[in-house]
């Protein structure tokens, strides 16, 4: 069971903007950097986010990140139908637990 | 371009060692300061990450599959592994290799999967 909580499902209408949150604790979130990534049907995943709110060459700007405390968030404005994918959270937890952690997963469809 | 490709068996038995290969092309897997990682998806699951290796062999691992995982570098071949033993149904699952943008944990460039299936 992560420890990274998302909404399980989002939806958009086409040129909308949806938002995505991921709740963590002081041991992950709150003390580590956020990266967010897609998943499109039967694909690898892809970066999206990394370091809160940075994009890798590539990603257009329609996406962002956003980090406050121990939550994050991904913004996707002008919502395309190729966005309609599986969206993941992820940041290291710290000790004890030591480990890479992703969040559970939000599904995004365009309506 | 780096290109990076899971390969081994499709179908592990129950308490026997699952093994696979990430060949990686396009990119020295001894330059730059990259932990190469292995990550999981279980069937309508969500992603589990299994651990990363530096090629100088430096590891880390999730903590829970500690004991069982065992992951190598093989710098001539240009190649990294997995190894997980005693293997159950649980590890059913799509196994990927990464590597990161930079550093260790921001997984920019994915292979494309292979599905290990454990079965009797």
């Amino acid at each position: 069971q992560s420890v990274l909580t998302q909404p399980p499902s989002a939806s958009g209408t086409p040129g909308q903007r949806v938002t995505i949150s991921c709740s963590g604790s002081s041991s992950n979130i709150g003390s580590n950097t956020v990266n967010w990534y897609q998943q499109l049907p039967g694909t690898a995943p892809k970066l999206l986010i990394y370091s809160n709110d940075q994009r890798p060459s590539g990603v257009p700007d329609r996406f962002s990140g956003s980090k406050s405390g121990t939550s994050a968030s991904l913004a996707i404005s002008g919502l395309q139908s190729e966005d309609e994918a599986d969206y993941y959270c992820a940041s290291w937890d710290d000790s004890p637990n030591d480990l890479y952690v992703f969040g559970t997963g939000t599904k995004v469809t365009v309506l | 371009q780096l290109q990076l490709q899971e390969s081994g068996p499709g179908l592990v038995k129950p308490s026997e060692t699952l093994s696979l290969t990430c060949i990686v092309s396009g990119d020295s897997i001894s330059s730059g300061s990259y932990y190469w990682a292995w990550i999981r998806q279980p069937p309508g699951k969500g992603l589990e990450w299994i651990g990363n290796i530096h090629y100088t062999g430096s590891t880390y691992y999730k903590p829970s599959l500690r004991g069982r995982v065992t992951i190598s570098v093989d710098t001539s071949k240009n190649q990294f592994s997995l190894k997980l033993n005693s293997v159950t149904a649980a590890d059913t699952a799509t196994y990927y290799c990464a590597r990161p943008l930079r550093g260790w944990l921001q997984f920019s460039s994915w292979g494309q999967g292979t599905m290990v299936t454990v079965s009797s």
